[in-house]
């Protein structure tokens, strides 16, 4: 079975500066994606980014980027000028591309990012 | 208009009752969610439908039922509610299955159950 695990319980940034947050994962399959959610207090499940795992080129939206280490088995989130509205729970998720859990997004533990002005 | 919606927002009961919570999607979608997220926060997939057809059953314990009467409608029967059933529950859909790395999952604002 994947796992997906978030190491950050909580990060803090201040306002206009960078912040990553990290997430690894272990799966024997060789063809799956990654995403990253945000959550914010009004609880709505908000996606912010996905790769691709057959892709070596990192994902990049705007302000926010991964950094893909597919070896590693790890999956980043770096957000770039944080903004007040960045503040809330990010959750990292991992999907096979086929196989036995095809379609099935298993979440870490979320990390709370609290953004200061 | 909302993609995803789910009635109702807020449930509070007593231990033993029936509940019911509603999902539907405006989107033409063909796959619809179920998810469970308790109070750490952590989110675990329950069911999945495709074409009002069952596709993913994870180890939930049968007091809980998915219904689709149809692809735009999923709806998450509760028998027998108890202490530990309080959480808030997700719906989400997506196009396809299987799906595509473009096909995101949508997700509903969330039902949160409360048992007394």
């Amino acid at each position: 079975a994947q796992t997906v695990t978030q190491s950050q319980p909580e990060m803090s940034v201040q306002e206009a500066e960078t912040v990553t947050l990290s997430c690894t994962y272990d799966t024997s399959e060789s063809d799956y994606y990654l995403f990253w959610y945000k959550q914010p207090p009004s609880r709505q499940m908000i996606l912010v980014i996905r790769q691709e795992a057959y892709k070596q080129q990192n994902a990049t939206e705007n302000r926010f980027s991964v950094n893909f280490q597919k070896a590693a088995k790890s999956f980043s989130l770096k957000i770039s000028d944080s903004q007040l509205g960045d503040a809330a729970m990010y959750f990292c998720a991992y999907r096979n591309a086929g196989g036995t859990s095809y379609g099935k997004l298993t979440f870490g533990q979320g990390t709370i990012l609290t953004v200061h002005p | 208009d909302t993609a995803v919606s789910q009635t109702p927002k807020y449930l509070v009961t007593q231990m033993g009752n029936d509940k019911s919570i509603k999902c539907e999607q405006n989107l033409g979608h063909d796959t619809m969610y179920w998810y469970k997220q308790d109070s750490k926060k952590f989110l675990k997939i329950m069911f999945s439908y495709n074409n009002k057809e069952l596709i993913i059953n994870e180890t939930v314990p049968n007091r809980f039922s998915p219904k689709s009467p149809d692809k735009a409608h999923l709806n998450l029967h509760i028998n027998s509610l108890e202490l530990g059933d309080s959480a808030v529950y997700f719906c989400a859909s997506s196009q396809d299955w299987p799906p595509g790395v473009g096909d995101e999952q949508y997700f509903g604002p969330g039902t949160r159950l409360t048992v007394t």
